[in-house]
C-alpha cells in the first residue's frame, strides 16, 4: 500500500530532550517536506527536501534540522524542544520535484513539550 | 509575506444544499491553487487542483479561479454529512513553495 508513515503518532517529552520524528515513504517520490500544524495559524512548512542530499529552509525552521540520505526517509530533528514546539507534525510527500503535484500527508505526530 | 485568507467558520449548511468555500491570496503572481479536506484528527488530502481561470469541475466539487480578483472558491453540491470538515486553500508561490490558509471548518447537517 502506498503510504507515508511517521513515527511515533504522539510524544509527550520534556523541555531539552533531543527527539526525533521519522517519516518513510515507499513510493519513490523525490520531494518530501514537513509541517507544523497550530490553531489559529494553520499549516506552515517547515522545511523541505527536493531530493536526496538536498534541504530547504521553509517558514518557520528555527528550532528543526532535518536530513535526506535516502529518497524514502526524511527524519525531523529537535536537538532541543522547547514548549512553543508543542504541535501537531506532519510529513508529506510528492512525486515531482515539488509541491505542485498531489502531497501525500503521513498521519501526523501530535508532540507535547513539557 | 505571502498569505492565504480563508474564513475560519463554521459554515454550517443543511444536507443536500450547496456549501460555499472561499479563499483570497495576496501574490497577483501564483499560478496554482489546490483544495485539500481535513477531517479531525486526520491528515489533509487533496480533493481539487486549479490552474486556469474559470471553473474546473470534479462529481459534487467545483473549484472557481478568479485571478484578477485572486480568489479561489470551493463549491460542494449537494452536501452530505459526510463532507463535514475542515477545507484548506493552498498557494503555489514560486513554483516550490505551498502556502497554506487556516481553513474553514463546514458542518452539514441532517
Amino acid at each position: 500500500e502506498a503510504q507515508v508513515t511517521q513515527n511515533p503518532r504522539y510524544l509527550i517529552t520534556v523541555t531539552g530532550k533531543k527527539l526525533t520524528v521519522t517519516c518513510s515513504q515507499n513510493m519513490n517520490h523525490e520531494y518530501m517536506s514537513w509541517y507544523r500544524q497550530d490553531p489559529g495559524l494553520g499549516l506552515r512548512q517547515i522545511y523541505y527536501s527536493m531530493n536526496v542530499e538536498v534541504t530547504d529552509k521553509g517558514d518557520v525552521p528555527e528550532g528543526y534540522k532535518v536530513s535526506r540520505k535516502e529518497k524514502r526517509n526524511f527524519p525531523l530533528i529537535l536537538e532541543s524542544p522547547s514548549p512553543n514546539q508543542t504541535s501537531l507534525y506532519f510529513c508529506a510527500s510528492t512525486l515531482a520535484g515539488g509541491p505542485s503535484d498531489t502531497q501525500y500527508f503521513g498521519p501526523g505526530t501530535r508532540l507535547t513539550v513539557l | 509575506q505571502k498569505e492565504v485568507e480563508q474564513n475560519s467558520g463554521p459554515l454550517s449548511v443543511p444536507e443536500g444544499a450547496i456549501a460555499s468555500l472561499n479563499c483570497t491570496y495576496s501574490d497577483r503572481g501564483s499560478q496554482s491553487f489546490f483544495w485539500y479536506r481535513q477531517y479531525s484528527g486526520k491528515s489533509p488530502e487533496l480533493i481539487m487542483s486549479i490552474y486556469s481561470n474559470g471553473d474546473k469541475e470534479d462529481g459534487r466539487f467545483t473549484a472557481q479561479l478568479n485571478k484578477a480578483s485572486q480568489y479561489v472558491s470551493l463549491l460542494i453540491r449537494d452536501s452530505q454529512p459526510s463532507d463535514s470538515a475542515t477545507y484548506l486553500c493552498a498557494v503555489l508561490y514560486n513554483t516550490d513553495k505551498l502556502i497554506f490558509g487556516t481553513g474553514t471548518r463546514l458542518q452539514v447537517f441532517p
